[in-house]
């Protein structure tokens, strides 16, 4: 079965870093192209970063140099580097699977920016 | 970037009853390659994540109930739920791919049994 599972969120002051992590079964991140999607409370959905199979790596102008997506193959599991994190910031942080549409998503983990 | 704008942003419809949600793109989102539009659209429902319902504007994921289908005309687009159903209470959403990134999500509609 195609799963995943996204941990790391919580509570962090502006200014903070927080890591999340997604890890994936039932099919290899490797081979796939992974994406960072996020949802604040009440909103719609924002795509964040996506990591291409070869590794090239894109951004949302939001967080271009702030947030770093990566991969270890061995895990077999899909990160997201947060750092200087505003109040903006605050969302359900989903993973998913696609290049095109995305047809896998995560539960999600809450990220909540706040003094 | 490329917006989608959907309407309504809420509808309430009886159970039974015909669903249609639109959605429409800032720019022309057809791929000349296969000559299908670049669009999908997904369902929220409270509490879960998105799940995939139609992408190339028309083409049903697989296990996605045949009440859902996808419909297309220059840049418009419209989710059509036949006969509604009180599990397709749900937040949709649609979403292009054909400039990215970014990916561009519309802004949602709600979908309520009336």
């Amino acid at each position: 079965e195609v799963q995943l599972v996204e941990t790391g969120g919580g509570l962090i002051q502006p200014g903070g870093s927080l890591r999340l992590s997604c890890a994936a079964s039932g099919f290899n991140v490797r081979s796939s192209y992974m994406n960072w999607v996020r949802q604040a409370p009440g909103k719609g959905l924002e795509w964040v970063s996506i990591i291409y199979r070869d590794g090239s790596t894109y951004y949302t102008d939001s967080v271009k140099g702030r947030f770093t997506i990566s991969r270890d193959n061995s895990k077999n599991t899909l990160y997201l580097q947060m750092n200087s994190l505003r109040a903006e910031d605050t969302a359900v942080y989903y993973c998913a699977r696609g290049e095109l549409y995305f047809d896998c998503w995560g539960q999600g983990t809450l990220v909540t920016v706040s003094s | 970037d490329i917006v989608l704008t959907q309407s309504p942003d809420s509808l309430a419809v009886s159970l039974g009853e015909r669903a249609t949600i639109n959605c429409k793109s800032s720019h022309s989102i057809l791929y000349n390659s296969n000559n299908k539009n670049n669009l999908a659209w997904y369902q929220q429902k409270p509490g879960q994540p998105p799940k995939l319902l139609i992408y190339w504007a028309s083409t049903r994921e697989s296990g996605v109930p045949d009440r859902f289908s996808g419909s297309e005309s220059g840049t418009e687009f419209t989710l059509t739920i036949s006969s509604l159903q009180a599990e397709d209470v749900a937040v949709y959403f649609c979403q292009q791919y054909f400039v990215t990134p970014p990916y561009t999500f519309g802004q949602g509609t709600k979908l309520e049994i009336k």
